[in-house]
């Protein structure tokens, strides 16, 4: 079952410049949480943001979330060349369930 | 640093052969989960666990089987390997409760032949 969905799928920008990647979801949540994954590896855990808040940020990372509009953007500033990764947006099931629905990612390429 | 261990990093099976990815996790995560992952699909889950000998099916659970005998090991088993099996499996570890992120393993690359 998919939950979540990025877009762009693919995303290719100069190094210093801002991305942003989008995430729409279907069904009620209780947070959103974004991942990194480096080509052939695991995901790592960016940032959570719970479905009461509406902005996070943590360095160079800005997520935000309208519950509203079932939408989420992650806004990556002054981008740098070890950026370049996938990158995943993820929710959870509102009625109590822990596990976690990924979407396909995003792809951002990092030019220099 | 905590971590998640998946125990290979490439494997080669052939068809019909039972196979064993092992996960163990050194954060006393109650929460264990094995995933995989494939072009175009995304990750999708196939197992996890809240507790010592409890598991639940996840989205694509036909063809595989869970253990999990202690709190840091989950097993995912492939009863008899087939082509269509061929992914990248990953495991990941979790608290129980919410607003909790995963952390992930590297990942285990298998191909069935």
């Amino acid at each position: 079952s998919q939950q979540g969905e990025e877009d762009p799928q693919a995303l290719s920008i100069q190094e210093g410049e801002n991305a942003t990647m989008n995430c729409s979801y279907k069904t009620s949540i209780n947070n959103l949480q974004w991942y990194r994954q480096n080509s052939g590896r695991g995901l790592v855990h960016l940032i959570l943001i719970r479905s009461n808040e509406r902005e996070k940020h943590s360095g160079r990372l800005r997520v935000t979330l309208d519950t509203s509009k079932k939408s989420s953007s992650l806004l990556i500033t002054a981008s740098r060349a070890a950026d370049t990764a996938s990158y995943f947006c993820a929710t959870d099931v509102r009625q109590g369930a822990q596990k976690l629905v990924f979407g396909q990612g995003t792809r951002l390429t990092i030019n220099p | 640093d905590v971590k998640v261990t998946q125990s290979s990093r490439y494997l080669v099976k052939r068809t019909g052969e039972k196979v064993f990815l092992e996960c163990v996790q050194d954060m006393d995560h109650e929460n264990m989960f094995w995933y995989r992952q494939d072009p175009g699909l995304g990750l999708r889950l196939i197992y996890f666990s809240y507790d010592v000998k409890m598991k639940e099916k996840g989205d694509i659970p036909e063809g595989y089987s869970v253990s999990r005998e202690k709190k840091e090991r989950f097993s995912l088993i492939l009863e008899s390997a087939s082509t269509n099996q061929t992914s990248m499996y990953l495991c990941a570890s979790s608290l129980w409760g919410l607003n909790y992120g995963y952390t992930f393993g590297s990942g285990t690359r298998l191909t069935v032949v």
